[in-house]
């Protein structure tokens, strides 16, 4: 069946450390991937997305890209802020279904 | 535009007790979503509505939860009698139609005693 695995945390770095949080999945066919954002007390938002295999998602400094030969898609950032504190998932779509991982949370220090 | 409302954000409740959610999805989103997010775990999809019918109940334990979206626009998912392993947060999502982006609700925290 489709699955994501995402690295557990949490994850604490300090402010302008470069960030990656790990993420693989399992899925038939060609699944469009994303990263979502959960702050403090708020909903899920989508952070980026890719369609296809070789496409960069990207959005407030974070990146991705859909690697299909090794079925991953690390989120990065080269200098992370205290505002970038939350929990992050990773998620497939296929079939109409939207499958996350279990999150990881991440804590920056000033 | 507004965002998808949800109601009440805080829930305590005794188990064997029912409880209520509502939801508002936003204006014109013909897709609405219900999810339960267990704490330390990624939300799982319980129901998928298309306008007021359902597209996908397979995780729904119909035994106890029960959604509906009688007019096509709010929801409501209703759990009698719920058990310590409902403790969770509920989220409701929705979408212009199936397929588009989906945006979620600040949820609803329910611990059961």
């Amino acid at each position: 069946g489709n699955s994501v695995t995402q690295m557990e945390g949490p994850v604490t770095l300090s402010e302008e450390a470069f960030l990656t949080i790990n993420c693989t999945y399992t899925a038939t066919g060609y699944p469009s991937l994303f990263w979502y954002v959960q702050y403090p007390g708020e909903g899920l938002q989508l952070l980026l997305k890719a369609t296809k295999a070789d496409d960069k998602g990207s959005n407030k400094g974070f990146e991705a890209t859909y690697r299909k030969e090794t079925t991953s898609f690390h989120l990065e950032k080269g200098s992370v802020q205290v505002s970038d504190s939350a929990v992050y998932f990773c998620a497939l779509y296929r079939d109409d279904k939207i499958i996350f991982g279990k999150g990881t949370r991440l804590h920056i220090l000033p | 535009e507004a965002g998808v409302a949800q109601s009440p954000r805080y829930k305590i409740i005794e188990k064997r007790q029912s409880v209520a959610f509502w939801c508002n999805p936003i204006s014109g989103h013909a897709t609405l979503y219900w999810y339960q997010q267990i704490l330390g775990q990624g939300p799982k999809l319980l129901i998928q509505f298309q306008n007021n019918g359902v597209v996908d109940d397979s995780q729904l334990p119909k035994d106890r939860f029960s959604a509906e979206r009688l007019k096509g626009v709010d929801s409501t998912l209703k759990i009698q009698p719920a058990k310590l392993e409902d403790s969770a947060v509920y989220l409701c999502a929705s979408s212009w139609d199936r397929g588009y982006e989906q945006y979620f609700g600040p949820g609803t925290r329910l611990t059961v005693t």
